[in-house]
């Protein structure tokens, strides 16, 4: 199985609205309401920003929202601040017991 | 508060087996999945499979049987990830991560700070 496919990279100004894309096929992402996406500081672990697709855990800002469209994931960050500047990825189960991951996308807040 | 412990940094020779350990605390250790995804330097995450901590019973994509196995032991609340036959390839960071509590395809909800392995002749 390939990994998920990510831009390596998206940038955007404090206060606009970036959406990272996370494209997978109709065994994974298509199928499976188990999309979950994850936000990575340089040198930091990874942590839990939506999961199932759309659902924000508790702690997590509504700037962030998760959708879905045919084999395509995407996560939204609106009202853009410095903090958000990090790398991120996506995750899916693929079936048969496994998970996939994207291979991360870099943002960039100019 | 609920936390994965990782062990520490390790160097292996090529054609070693390394064992990172991931301790649990805060929570009960047997209710939820474990699973194990490395990150190679520069690259993105690649899932290695995961552990049910009350059964023992694992998962392991193709690509790694046969050479990776986790193991628990309840009465440390650790989970442990063993790889054999290290190659240069296998240099990378290595993280357990709490998954589900019913399901193995649930999201991973907390992260242990991750277990750097180099692998170097």
């Amino acid at each position: 199985q390939s990994a998920l496919t990510q831009p390596r990279s998206v940038s955007g100004s404090p206060g606009q609205s970036v959406t990272i894309s996370c494209t997978g096929t109709s065994s994974d992402v298509g199928t499976f309401n188990y999309v979950s996406w994850y936000r990575q500081h340089p040198g930091k672990a990874p942590k839990l920003m939506i999961y199932d697709v759309n659902k924000r855990p508790s702690g997590v800002p509504d700037r962030f929202s998760g959708s879905r469209s045919g084999n395509t994931a995407s996560l939204t960050i609106s009202g853009l601040q410095a903090e958000d500047e990090a790398d991120y990825f996506c995750c899916s189960y693929a079936g048969t017991y496994t998970l996939l991951f994207g291979g991360g996308t870099k943002l960039t807040v100019l | 508060q609920v936390q994965l412990v990782q062990s520490g940094a390790e160097v292996r020779k090529p054609g070693a087996s390394v064992k990172v350990s991931c301790k649990a605390s805060g929570y009960t250790f047997t209710n939820y999945y474990i699973h194990w995804v490395r990150q190679a330097p520069g690259q993105g995450p690649e899932w290695m499979g995961w552990m049910n901590p009350n059964s023992g019973g694992t998962n392991y994509p193709q690509k790694f049987q046969g050479r990776v196995t986790m193991t628990r032991d309840t009465s440390v609340i650790t989970a442990f990830l063993e790889l054999t036959w290290l190659t240069s390839d296998d240099t990378a960071v290595y993280y357990c991560a709490r998954g589900g509590s019913a399901s193995y395809y649930d999201a991973l909800d907390i992260w242990g700070p991750g277990t750097m392995v180099t692998v170097s002749s």
